[in-house]
C-alpha cells in the first residue's frame, strides 16, 4: 500500500511569513512529485513538480526533495492571504500504474 | 484557464434519477480521470483511461459507470446513486499513463448532491 502523509493542519502563519508544508511518502521508488494548491469549492491547481533530489524554486514556491529520507516539502515565502488554501502532496512510483498517490493535503491560513 | 472542462458544475439529484457528468479537454492529452473529492478526505480515484482503453477501476459501484468515446471526451453515467456519493467529481488528464514527467491537469469539478 503505498501511502502519502501530510498534517491536515490548519497550519497557520501571519502575512509575510515563510510557510513550510511537508509530505512524507513510503514508496522508496517513488520518482515524481507533485504539489497542488486548491481553495476551497475549486479544483486542484498544479503549482510545483520536481523529480530530482533536491530544491525547485519558482517564484515565490520551492519544492525540496529528499529522497533518502521519503520527504518532499513545499516552502512559500512571503506568504500572502491569498495563499490560504488547501496544499495537496502527490507522488508517483517509477513502476506500476504510473498514477499519482494524493495525500490528504495540508490547509494553510495566512492572516493579515 | 484551465484546458479540462466539466458541465454540469452543480448537479442536484435525486437516488432514483439518471444523470450524466461529462469531461473535455483540449490539451491534447491521451489519459483521463475520474476522481471523488468528498470532505475531510484525500482525492479517490474512481476510473482510468489511457487512450482510449480503461486501465483502472478501484472497486467503484456499479451505480456509476464510466465511458471515453475518444481522448478528448470523458463521461460518468450515474444511477440510482446514494446520498453517500454527494461530493465533489473532478475530471483530469494528462498526456499519458507514463513514468517521469506526466502532469495531471484537473477540470474544475461537478459538485453532486444526491437527496
Amino acid at each position: 500500500q503505498k501511502e502519502v502523509e501530510q498534517n491536515s493542519g490548519p497550519l497557520s502563519v501571519p502575512e509575510g511569513a515563510i510557510a513550510s508544508l511537508n509530505c512524507t511518502y513510503s514508496d522508496r521508488g517513488s520518482q515524481s512529485f507533485f504539489w497542488y494548491r486548491q481553495y476551497s469549492g475549486k479544483s486542484p491547481e498544479l503549482i510545483m513538480f520536481i523529480y530530482s533530489n533536491g530544491d525547485k524554486e519558482d517564484g515565490r514556491f520551492t519544492a525540496q526533495l529528499n529522497k533518502a529520507s521519503q520527504y518532499v516539502s513545499l516552502l512559500i515565502r512571503d506568504s500572502q492571504p491569498s495563499d490560504s488554501a488547501t496544499y495537496l502532496c502527490a507522488v508517483r512510483a517509477s513502476g506500476g500504474s504510473y498514477i499519482p498517490t494524493f495525500g490528504r493535503g495540508t490547509s494553510l491560513i495566512v492572516h493579515p | 484557464e484551465t484546458g479540462v472542462t466539466q458541465t454540469p458544475r452543480h448537479l442536484v439529484m435525486g437516488m432514483t434519477n439518471k444523470k450524466s457528468l461529462k469531461c473535455e479537454q483540449h490539451l491534447g492529452h491521451n489519459a483521463m480521470y475520474w476522481y471523488k473529492q468528498s470532505a475531510k478526505k484525500p482525492l479517490e480515484l474512481m476510473f482510468v483511461y489511457n487512450f482510449k482503453e480503461q486501465t483502472e477501476n478501484n472497486s467503484v459501484p456499479s451505480r456509476f459507470s464510466p465511458e471515453c468515446p475518444n481522448s478528448s471526451h470523458l463521461f460518468l453515467h450515474l444511477h440510482t446513486l446514494q446520498p453517500e456519493d454527494s461530493a465533489l467529481y473532478l475530471c483530469a488528464s494528462s498526456q499519458e499513463l507514463a513514468g517521469g514527467r506526466d502532469t495531471q491537469y484537473f477540470g474544475p469539478g461537478t459538485r453532486l448532491t444526491v437527496l
